[in-house]
């Protein structure tokens, strides 16, 4: 199994433009989470999925944050204007139910300029 | 909601000793308690987890142990080496559920010096 895919790997865009983050989920997983992690905040959970629905988007910045999970192996986060502040690691995590062992990406490293 | 409590924050400790990190959480139904170890520029990865009809697990050096009644376990890691330096989290949940979340610990950076 190639394990939860990210892209990219890293990132560096200037303050405005629009971001995408992209992941691939393990197969036959049923739940997808995205955290975002900087050394100020730690680890936070950003929103999760559970069989392509969103189940709980409360951990989402502000509006100018998106997610969407069209089908069970693809999903995106995008942000949309980017600011400095949103510079972090984003990281995609899936498992087979929402509260059990989740399994990560390699992370996005994002760097807004 | 949930919420997981994890100490010390930092933690060095010189080769070959023991290092123990302590979480606590608040939800009483929690019954899945997972652990894991995240090396410096990767995601974090699963080293050992505990279900909470088990009050101690344990796989070589490493080691967890649960007390349900008063909300507590701890990660052991016994003859610790080098590579074992890294953020450790620990994190709950209730379990295989439809809608519940693991909730992570803040983390504990571990060094360990040769």
């Amino acid at each position: 199994d190639a394990g939860v895919i990210q892209s990219p790997r890293h990132e560096v865009t200037e303050m405005g433009q629009e971001v995408t983050l992209r992941c691939k989920p393990i197969s036959g997983h049923n739940s997808l989470f995205w955290y975002r992690q900087t050394m100020m905040r730690g680890l936070e959970l950003l929103i999760y999925f559970n069989n392509n629905v969103p189940i709980d988007d409360s951990g989402m910045p502000e509006d100018r944050f998106s997610a969407k999970m069209p089908n069970a192996s693809f999903s995106t986060l995008k942000i949309q204007p980017s600011e400095p502040r949103d510079s972090a690691v984003y990281f995609c995590a899936s498992s087979r139910e929402s509260g059990e062992t989740q399994y990560f990406g390699p992370g996005t490293r994002l760097l807004v300029l | 909601g949930e919420n997981v409590e994890q100490h010390p924050s930092t933690l060095s400790v010189q080769e070959g000793d023991s290092a123990v990190i302590k979480c606590t959480y608040s939800d009483s139904a929690s019954n899945y308690f997972p652990w894991y170890k995240q090396e410096l520029g990767k995601g974090p990865q699963l080293i050992i987890d505990i279900r909470s009809n088990v009050g101690e697990k344990k796989d070589q050096r490493i080691a967890v142990t649960l007390n349900k009644t008063a909300k507590h376990f701890s990660l052991h890691i016994t003859e610790t080496q080098p590579e074992d330096s890294a953020v450790y989290f620990c994190a709950a949940s209730r379990g295989a559920t439809s809608y519940d979340k693991v909730i992570f610990g803040p983390g504990t950076s571990l060094s360990v010096i040769p």
